[in-house]
């Protein structure tokens, strides 16, 4: 069955560095999503994306982030400096065009920031 | 703004139980509901969607209904089994296509004892 991937796993970095998490979406899938869980938080909605471009994002989703569709099949998120608080799991989903309009999500990336 | 209640936070049941978990709404003007199941530090499993112009859906031991009206949603779980052990989120869309973002309760987390 067809599924979300999602790279790396886990990242370490350091504070003010650049991340690029990477999310490969289901292949018939037109409409993309990330979202982030601080530890023992709710999932929060960051953004999503359709049609090359961003079609809604949160408070959240400030300069500091952003997102990319590089090619066919890659959806990428961006944080530019990272700060201690953007320690979270970032999750991507995608979904395809239909009644149902179900997100499916991929396995997360767990990003701690030191 | 819509805000998404599941409570209790946490549940420990014995094995074999039949049980309910709760999820309430406070904007009634939702698209769909999805159910999902995160085991720790793991990813977001979709259950069970249900349009907002259905009033449940089911899925092997489990069934979620819904009331829109008031803003209500319900997972039952039959005959529980260690198995199920795993936070039970419920999650709510207000539109489709590219604004279908999604907006999380907390999560009910689920312990069954054998």
């Amino acid at each position: 069955e067809p599924e979300v991937t999602q790279t790396p796993s886990h990242q370490v970095t350091q504070m003010g560095q650049e991340v690029i998490l990477r999310c490969v979406p289901i292949s018939n899938h037109l409409y993309f999503y990330w979202y982030r869980q601080i530890l023992g938080q709710k999932v929060e909605f960051l953004v999503s994306f359709y049609n090359n471009e961003i079609s809604e994002k949160s408070e959240i989703f400030d300069d500091q982030f952003s997102v990319e569709r590089p090619d066919g099949s890659n959806f990428t998120l961006k944080i530019r400096s990272t700060k201690l608080e953007d320690s979270a799991m970032y999750f991507c989903a995608s979904m395809v065009e239909g009644f149902s309009y179900e997100q499916y999500f991929g396995p997360g990336t767990r990003l701690t920031v030191t | 703004k819509q805000e998404v209640t599941q409570i209790p936070a946490a549940l420990s049941v014995p094995e074999g139980e039949n049980l309910v978990l709760n999820c309430s709404f406070t904007d009634s003007a939702i698209y769909n509901l999805q159910w999902f199941r995160q085991d720790p530090g793991k990813g977001l499993t979709s259950l069970l969607l249900i349009q907002s112009s259905q009033r449940e859906q089911t899925s092997g031991r489990l069934n979620a209904s819904l009331d829109k009206s008031s803003g209500r949603s319900t997972l039952y779980i039959a005959a529980s089994q260690p198995g199920d052990s795993a936070t039970y989120l419920c999650a709510v869309s207000a539109f489709t296509g590219a604004n279908s973002k999604l907006t999380f309760g907390k999560g009910i987390t689920l312990s069954v004892r054998p």
